[in-house]
């Protein structure tokens, strides 16, 4: 089983409908992050999350919410989509300091 | 802030030559580097990774990182490529400061391997 786990995979959703990409990781880190993934950009961060009470708006927020339900769960959403939302998205987790992220498989979004 | 920026975001080489995938940083601290590796359809996992422990940074794969402060670069390189070396790689800092955690992206080098 995967340590870090997105659902769903792929989704595919009208403008202005509101979605929600969960996250779960098995790997016992206080830390999650949610990134997004365009051609050409790479990933930029869109929310982070150091603990359950802790939550920080990345270099693109706008647009986006999280919710950080417990330490193994930290879920994105999309209040309104729309279609420039369309991306992959990705879900890590990390130990507190300079250590690597791990990632999840990531969600293939496609707003129409 | 720190940043990255990745040299070419497309590299071709022929199957047994030389990889060389450019990675330049931007940090006022001392950085922690990494280089990540994306198959197709698949998330990111990592290569290797950089914490001032050694220089030179053997990974995964038969790749290898030289950090060179000098230079603030953080070159990735293989000795001789593979078919299934074709993917995107991903050369990554830590942030700092009120960031401290994240990890800030480069743009990505798509590698190609002709046979």
């Amino acid at each position: 089983d995967a340590d870090v786990t997105q659902t769903p995979r792929n989704r595919i959703t009208k403008t202005g409908k509101r979605i929600m990409l969960e996250c779960s990781q098995t790997k016992g880190h206080d830390r999650m992050y949610w990134y997004r993934q365009d051609p050409g950009l790479g990933l930029r961060l869109i929310y982070y999350s150091f603990d359950v009470k802790d939550i920080n708006k990345g270099e693109i927020s706008d647009g986006y919410s999280v919710s950080r339900q417990a330490q193994a769960k930290f879920s994105l959403s999309l209040e309104s989509a729309i279609p420039n939302q369309t991306a992959l998205y990705f879900c890590a987790t990390s130990y507190p300091g300079n250590t690597e992220a791990f990632f999840g498989q990531g969600t293939r979004l496609t707003v129409v | 802030a720190q940043s990255v920026t990745q040299l070419g975001s497309h590299v071709s080489v022929s199957e047994g030559a030389l990889v060389l995938l450019r990675c330049n940083y931007s940090s006022s601290v001392p950085p922690y580097l990494f280089w990540y590796v994306q198959y197709p359809n698949q998330g990111l996992q990592l290569l290797l990774k950089y914490t001032s422990a050694a220089t030179l940074v053997k990974g995964i794969n038969g790749f290898e990182a030289e950090f060179k402060k000098s230079e603030t670069s953080f070159h990735l390189t293989k000795p001789s490529a593979h078919m299934s070396d074709a993917a995107e790689y991903f050369c990554a800092v830590r942030g700092s400061g009120g960031s401290q955690g994240n990890l800030i992206f480069g743009k990505g080098t798509k590698l190609s391997v002709k046979p």
